[in-house]
């Protein structure tokens, strides 16, 4: 069964890093994933697609400081020199055929 | 401008049925994966289902919580896609999103659209 796997929450300092972690279910370490980021009362915005060997690929307009990578059945999403505007829900994705999953999400809080 | 606009959300009773509609512009819709994601208040998204393009067959999933009550549809002559659903419960309360994808990742979402089931 396809499932993915977020910690409830992270926080960090305004301008330290964040590294949030979505872990595969077992025999699923090649899927690719998406993260997205919910703001506060906003629907959510697509952050970019994170392939098993670590590329990915950003939406448009989203800041440097937000990177993909990928270690076995782990996807993480780096946020560097976090802003206020960075205090979000962050949820992962995948897809396999005729379905699509989503992570529990988690919730980043700036300190 | 490249954007996605739900309407149709509203009250409606358990038992009742309700329409939505996803209006899409500023991008080549008939390419277009589109899916609907609804969040529960307080809760995390989940999807509901998806249509492929009609390259792809036009290929219809559902979750299993709306299998047989949810139908999909898109209208591609009027870049709009639907969610027409049946036999409402008071679980399928939530903000309904719609989302595009060329195939797989979400790379566009609406604003959403609030359904409240309720007696």
């Amino acid at each position: 069964q396809l499932v993915l796997t977020q910690s409830p929450s992270a926080s960090a300092s305004l301008g330290a890093s964040v590294k949030l972690t979505c872990t595969l279910s077992r025999g699923h370490n090649n899927y690719a994933i998406a993260w997205h980021q919910q703001q506060p009362e906003k629907g959510p915005r697509y952050l970019m697609k994170v392939n098993s060997d670590g590329s990915h690929n950003k939406g448009d307009g989203i800041p440097d400081r937000f990177s993909g990578s990928s270690s076995g059945a782990e996807r993480y999403l780096t946020i560097s020199s976090l802003q206020s505007e960075d205090e979000a829900d962050y949820y992962c994705q995948t897809w396999d055929t005729g379905i699509h999953v989503f992570g529990t999400g988690t919730r980043v809080t700036v300190l | 401008e490249v954007q996605l606009v739900e309407s149709g959300g509203g009250l409606v009773k358990p038992g009742g049925s309700l329409r939505l509609s996803c209006a899409a512009s500023g991008f080549t819709f008939t390419d277009a994966w589109l899916s609907w994601v609804r969040q529960a208040p307080g809760k995390g998204l989940e999807w509901v289902g998806r249509i492929k393009s009609k390259n792809h067959d036009g290929t219809i999933d559902y979750a299993a919580p709306v299998k047989g009550r949810f139908s999909i549809s898109r209208d591609d002559s009027k870049t709009t896609l639907y969610l027409q659903m049946n036999s409402l419960e008071i679980e399928d309360t939530a903000v309904y999103y719609c989302a595009s994808s060329i195939a797989d990742a979400f790379d566009l979402w609406g604003q959403g659209t609030m359904v409240t089931v309720s007696s």
